[in-house]
């Protein structure tokens, strides 16, 4: 089963921030948070990883709890080519993809 | 995507042929996976390579073998396809030098 729980769908304006959450109550000290998207039917795509700090890339930041009990995605100006399926995983070795999130980004 | 490649990216097969999809990498990356893709179970781990000779199975690895021979190359078999084996698969890489799993294009596998 699945470690994380995320809602099963958002929706976003085009140019607004997109929030993505993630549940992993039960995450363990050795486990990062990593974070992928699917588009329609191309391979999943790495976006952004963490263990605890907040982390900032030219995709996305990712904003983990201090308790590390869960984490946001940030897309900070959504656009319509980020219409996707967002996977949350917490690992540490091999990674186990929950159902995700599908946003929809809007005109 | 770049630097990895699975072939063929389409098959139609007959129940209880044997069928092998490739993954091949340029990369020099160490590990290699394999994930099905599947409607409401979406990515499950079939059999991972942390190295040549070096595998281990993942969470639905029944009906499959995998082999690596080289660093480069990593082979899905279904020993005897069922049609329960119908689906899209994935191969992903990981090595240093690149944060998270890289996957490749997929290929569509339907068994009849």
């Amino acid at each position: 089963d699945a470690k994380t729980t995320q809602p099963p769908s958002m929706d976003c304006a085009e140019g607004r921030a997109a929030n993505l959450p993630c549940n992993h109550s039960t995450i363990s000290g050795n486990e990062y948070v990593y974070w992928y998207r699917q588009i329609h039917s191309q391979g999943p795509q790495y976006i952004i990883h963490g263990l605890k700090n907040n982390e900032t890339n030219e995709m996305a930041s990712l904003i983990i709890t201090e308790d590390r009990k869960s984490s946001t995605l940030i897309l900070p100006h959504a656009t319509l080519r980020d219409t996707a399926v967002y996977y949350c995983i917490v690992g540490y070795s091999t990674l186990t993809f929950g159902k995700g999130t599908m946003l929809l980004v809007s005109p | 995507d770049a630097g990895i490649t699975q072939s063929p990216r389409h098959k139609v097969t007959e129940t209880g042929t044997p069928v092998t999809l490739r993954c091949h990498q340029t990369e020099n990356h160490r590990y290699m996976y394999w994930y099905r893709q599947d409607p409401g179970h979406g990515l499950r781990l079939i059999h991972y390579s942390y190295g040549v000779k070096d595998t281990d199975k993942g969470e639905v690895s029944d009906g499959y073998s995998v082999s690596r021979s080289k660093t480069e190359d990593f082979l899905l078999t279904l020993e005897s396809a069922t049609s329960s084996q119908t689906s899209v698969y994935f191969c992903a890489i990981e090595g240093q030098g690149a944060p998270g799993y890289t996957f490749g294009s997929g290929t569509r596998l339907t068994v009849v």
